[in-house]
C-alpha cells in the first residue's frame, strides 16, 4: 500500500522560505489519477488545505497562501515538494502530505507528520 | 476561523453514544459535496474514519457512522470505549477550489 514520508529543515528564520519534500513509496506518483496535496496544522489548532498538484504538474493553493506557496512534482524520484515563502512564526506548524483521488474523496493516506518551527 | 463549525468539546461516559455536527454553507457541504471524518490521536497524523458522508473504510468498527442532510453532517459514535478519545474533524470541498476543514472536535471519555 501507499505511503508518504515528508522530509525537511525543522527550524526555519522568519522571513526565508520553508521548504519540505514528501516522499511516495510503495506505488509510483504517476499511477492512476491522484492528486498529491500540503495539509498543514499548527499547535493545538484545526487543519489548513494549502494546495495541490496533479502528476501533469496541474496546481491549485490555498487563496490565502496562494501568493507564497510553490508546489512541485518530481515524477523520477517519487517526489512532490513544498516551498512557502516570507514565512513568521504564524506558519510554525506540523506540515503533512496526502494524497486524494478527486474533489469528492477524503484525503488517504497521510504521511505522519513533520514539525516546521518558524524561529531566529 | 474554520469554514465548517464544529463544537470544540464532546464527552460521554463509557458505553454511551455522542455525536458530533459539522456545519456549513451552500458554497460547500449544501452544495453537494460529500464530507468525511478524520479521527487524530494524540502526537498522530489524522485517520480516515467516514469517507462519502457515510461510508467507513475496511477495519473502522460500525459503532461510527456518519450522516449529512442540506448544509450539515454528523459522526455518530455508540458504545463509547476509551480509545476512541481523540479529536475529529470533518472536512469537505469548497465552491472557491479549496479544501476545507472544520475546527475540530475533542471527544473525552469520562
Amino acid at each position: 500500500q501507499v505511503q508518504l514520508q515528508e522530509s525537511g529543515p525543522g527550524l526555519v528564520k522568519p522571513s526565508q522560505t520553508l521548504s519540505l519534500t514528501c516522499t511516495v513509496s510503495g506505488g509510483s506518483i504517476s499511477s492512476g489519477s491522484y492528486y498529491w496535496s500540503w495539509i498543514r496544522q499548527p499547535a493545538g489548532k484545526g487543519l489548513e488545505w494549502i494546495g495541490r498538484i496533479y502528476t501533469s504538474g496541474s496546481t491549485n493553493y490555498n487563496p490565502s497562501l496562494k501568493s507564497r506557496v510553490t508546489i512541485s512534482v518530481d515524477t523520477s524520484k517519487n517526489q512532490f515538494s513544498l516551498k512557502l515563502s516570507s514565512v513568521t512564526a504564524a506558519d510554525t506548524a506540523v506540515y503533512y502530505c496526502a494524497r486524494y483521488y478527486d474533489i469528492l474523496s477524503p484525503f488517504d493516506p497521510w504521511g505522519q507528520g513533520t514539525l516546521v518551527t518558524v524561529s531566529s | 476561523q474554520s469554514v465548517l463549525t464544529q463544537p470544540p468539546s464532546v464527552s460521554g461516559a463509557p458505553g454511551q453514544r455522542v455525536t458530533i455536527s459539522c456545519t456549513g454553507s451552500s458554497s460547500n457541504i449544501g452544495a453537494g459535496y460529500d464530507v468525511h471524518w478524520y479521527q487524530q490521536l494524540p502526537g498522530t497524523a489524522p485517520k480516515l474514519l467516514i469517507y462519502g458522508n457515510s461510508n467507513r473504510p475496511s477495519g473502522v468498527p460500525d459503532r461510527f457512522s456518519g450522516s449529512k442532510s442540506g448544509t450539515s453532517a454528523s459522526l455518530a459514535i455508540t458504545g463509547l470505549q476509551a480509545e476512541d478519545e481523540a479529536d475529529y474533524y470533518c472536512q469537505s470541498y469548497d465552491s472557491s477550489l479549496s479544501w476545507v476543514f472544520g475546527g475540530g472536535t475533542k471527544l473525552t471519555v469520562l
